[in-house]
């Protein structure tokens, strides 16, 4: 199986700011790599697909970055609408797995 | 408009049958290309994709659970199922179903998700 390592598991910061969330794969995954955001009782959102593409209806200061092994999501100017927990997940090979998962906080 | 549903028994003993059903609307998994995966999620964990099937009958598994599991649909194709075997704890877990068409699989369309709490 893939190994999807997300980093941090949490993140506090201040409404405006700009945050990053890190993903690694234990081996290439070209890209087929997706991001998502789950609010407190609810199912996942797709926000970012191809690693950089952004979900119809996903606001831009949501990108995605990276190549090989090493992805990332920026959130620019963070609303306090953001705070949820953020996945991603590697569709390269099956079985298709995530990472841990990283908490987004309002300093 | 896709909607799914998931649907399940709620609570269950350990070492039993978990049954559960995907009801969805706005697709059909008759159409080629049409691929339905569950996944499941510990309370306060992350995701692990389980299984799916695809329009054409074939199945695929997550080989750390495969000799549990068994997907399969309905003949009028808009029904999906999963059946857990021997159940314990470890499989207290909120379970979705998520459809796509075509790869790359992602999922841009996800069930509300149904809980299931293993327990004697």
């Amino acid at each position: 199986d893939i190994r999807m390592t997300q980093s941090p598991a949490s993140l506090s910061a201040s409404l405006g700011e700009t945050v990053n969330i890190e993903c690694l794969a234990s081996e290439d995954i070209y890209s087929d790599l997706a991001w998502y955001q789950q609010k407190p009782g609810k199912s996942p959102q797709l926000l970012i697909y191809n690693a950089n593409s952004l979900q119809n209806g996903v606001p831009s200061r949501f990108s995605g970055s990276g190549s090989g092994t090493q992805y990332s999501l920026k959130i620019n100017s963070l609303q306090s609408e953001d705070v949820a927990t953020y996945f991603c997940q590697q569709y390269n090979n099956y079985p298709f797995t995530f990472g841990s998962g990283t908490k987004l906080e309002i300093k | 408009q896709v909607t799914l549903k998931e649907s399940g028994p709620g609570m269950l003993q350990p070492s039993k049958t978990l049954s559960l059903t995907c009801s969805f609307s706005g697709f059909s998994l008759s159409t080629s290309g049409m691929v339905v995966s569950w996944i499941r999620q510990p309370s306060g964990k992350s995701l692990e994709w389980l299984a799916a099937i695809d329009w054409d009958g074939d199945k695929y598994y997550n080989p750390s659970l495969k000799s549990r599991l068994t997907v399969s649909k309905d003949t009028s194709n808009t029904q999906v199922f999963l059946k857990i075997t021997s159940v314990d704890i470890a499989d207290t877990a909120t379970y979705y179903c998520a459809p796509r068409y075509y790869g790359p699989y992602y999922f841009d369309y996800w069930g509300q998700g149904v809980m299931v709490t293993v327990s004697s």
